[in-house]
């Protein structure tokens, strides 16, 4: 039983640059949230999508959205990076009505 | 609002026991209790739901103090790995999922 995967592992981006970040969710969960987690602090909530809509957002300005698709795998896009947008972004899946999240190995994202 | 986590940090040698604490300002629904290894992503230890529920497994338990919006984490003769960093993460209802800034416990042999 695959678990979440996200992709890809590493990524290095300019300022101003724009970027996607994938994340597959473990089987039969319906439900993604994505997190931030700077160095040395616990994850930031960005958003959750359940059924292809945004469910719920955190408190991340514009630049941050994202997309789930009819095979609960998602996408979170960042444009117009800022160097304080370096950390290791995380995806979490569960299934709708539990509490349990399950985190992927994340992403981390370093902008130079 | 951001739970505040207590102790920051604490080391420990193998068999000690420890407890974490995690603390809100806000009338808590449920508290999650994750452990992240350096690099790894955070992993599902438990969740307790309002009513001063305990849980546990093996030698980790948790209780959840409705009416102080606490939380602890108790580690029972720890072994070497439980080192990790402890995140709680508590809820207010349906809202998001939001994390307290880690304890980092080291355990040594």
């Amino acid at each position: 039983d695959a678990g979440v995967t996200q992709s890809p592992t590493h990524l290095i981006k300019t300022r101003g640059q724009q970027v996607t970040l994938r994340c597959s969710p473990k089987s039969g969960h319906d439900t993604v949230s994505w997190y931030q987690q700077a160095l040395g602090q616990g994850p930031q909530f960005i958003f959750q999508y359940y059924e292809e809509e945004e469910r719920q957002r955190g408190n991340f300005p514009d630049r941050f959205s994202g997309h789930q698709f009819p095979n609960y795998s998602s996408e979170l896009n960042v444009n117009a990076l800022l160097l304080g947008d370096s950390a290791l972004y995380l995806c979490a899946s569960s299934l709708d009505g539990s509490y349990e999240q399950y985190f992927g190995p994340g992403t981390r994202l370093t902008v130079t | 609002q951001q739970p505040v986590q207590s102790p920051q940090a604490v080391i420990l040698r193998e068999g000690e026991d420890a407890v974490i604490n995690c603390s809100s300002s806000k009338a808590l629904y449920s508290v999650h209790w994750y452990r992240q290894k350096h690099g790894e992503a955070p992993v599902f230890l438990m969740i307790l739901l309002k009513g001063g529920e305990q849980k546990g497994h093996e030698k980790i338990s948790a209780s959840f103090n409705e009416k102080k919006q606490q939380s602890s984490l108790y580690l029972t003769a720890s072994q070497l790995s439980y080192s990790g960093t402890y995140f709680c993460g508590t809820t207010v209802g349906n809202e998001k999922l939001t994390f307290g800034t880690g304890t980092r416990l080291t355990i040594i042999p």
